[in-house]
């Protein structure tokens, strides 16, 4: 069956540090790849997608690319801020099967 | 547009009584599913409605659970009688098509049930 593996966290960081959440997937196929994330009080938001082999999605000076050869699709941001703080999904949907969700990251961010 | 909401936001109820959560879907979107989040655990799948029907609902746990979705707008999941490893955040997302690349999910903010 399709799961993600995500890194433990909480993940403690201080401000303008480099950011890695490694996520790792299992699938039959092509899944497309997400990450999402919740920020304190909010709920679940699409931060970034990939739909094929090296793909690389973007936003907010987030980054992660689609690696089909190691299954993999981590999170990086070159320097973290204080509002990143957030919990981060990893996610996968295979062929329109239902989303497939990591365990979350907690991030923590100190200023 | 308006997001998907949910109500409540929080709901703490007793060992043995019913709860039941809304959602409302973005207007136009056919799609609605219901996960939730246990303890702090993945986000797990409960079950999908395209419009009205039941698409899938193979994550739902047991038959204390029910999900409505009459009229094919806003939808209900009742748990009856609600036990103490429903506690979490439940999730209600919806899409306009299924194809999730070109169709997104969108979230609500979940309603965190505390059952004591």
């Amino acid at each position: 069956g399709n799961s993600v593996t995500q890194m433990e966290g909480p993940v403690t960081l201080s401000e303008e540090a480099f950011l890695t959440i490694n996520c790792t997937y299992t699938a039959t196929g092509y899944p497309s790849l997400f990450w999402y994330v919740q920020y304190p009080g909010e709920g679940l938001q699409l931060l970034l997608k990939a739909t094929k082999a090296d793909d690389k999605g973007s936003n907010k000076g987030f980054e992660a690319t689609y690696r089909k050869e190691t299954t993999s699709f981590h999170l990086e941001k070159g320097s973290v801020q204080v509002s990143d703080s957030a919990v981060y999904f990893c996610a996968l949907d295979n062929y329109g099967q239902n989303f497939v969700f990591g365990p979350g990251t907690r991030l923590s961010v100190l200023p | 547009e308006a997001g998907v909401t949910q109500f409540p936001s929080h709901s703490v109820i007793e060992k043995g009584q019913t709860v039941t959560l809304r959602c409302d879907p973005i207007s136009g979107h056919d799609n609605l599913y219901w996960y939730r989040r246990v303890m702090g655990k993945e986000i797990k799948f409960l079950l999908h409605f395209v419009k009205e029907s039941k698409q899938d609902e193979s994550g739902m746990p047991n038959n204390r659970f029910l999900a409505e979705r009459t009229g094919g707008t806003y939808s209900t999941l009742k748990v009856q009688p609600a036990e103490l490893e429903d506690s979490g955040v439940y999730f209600c997302a919806s899409s306009r098509d299924v194809n999730s690349y070109n169709s997104p999910l969108h979230f609500g903010n979940g309603t965190r049930l505390t059952v004591t």
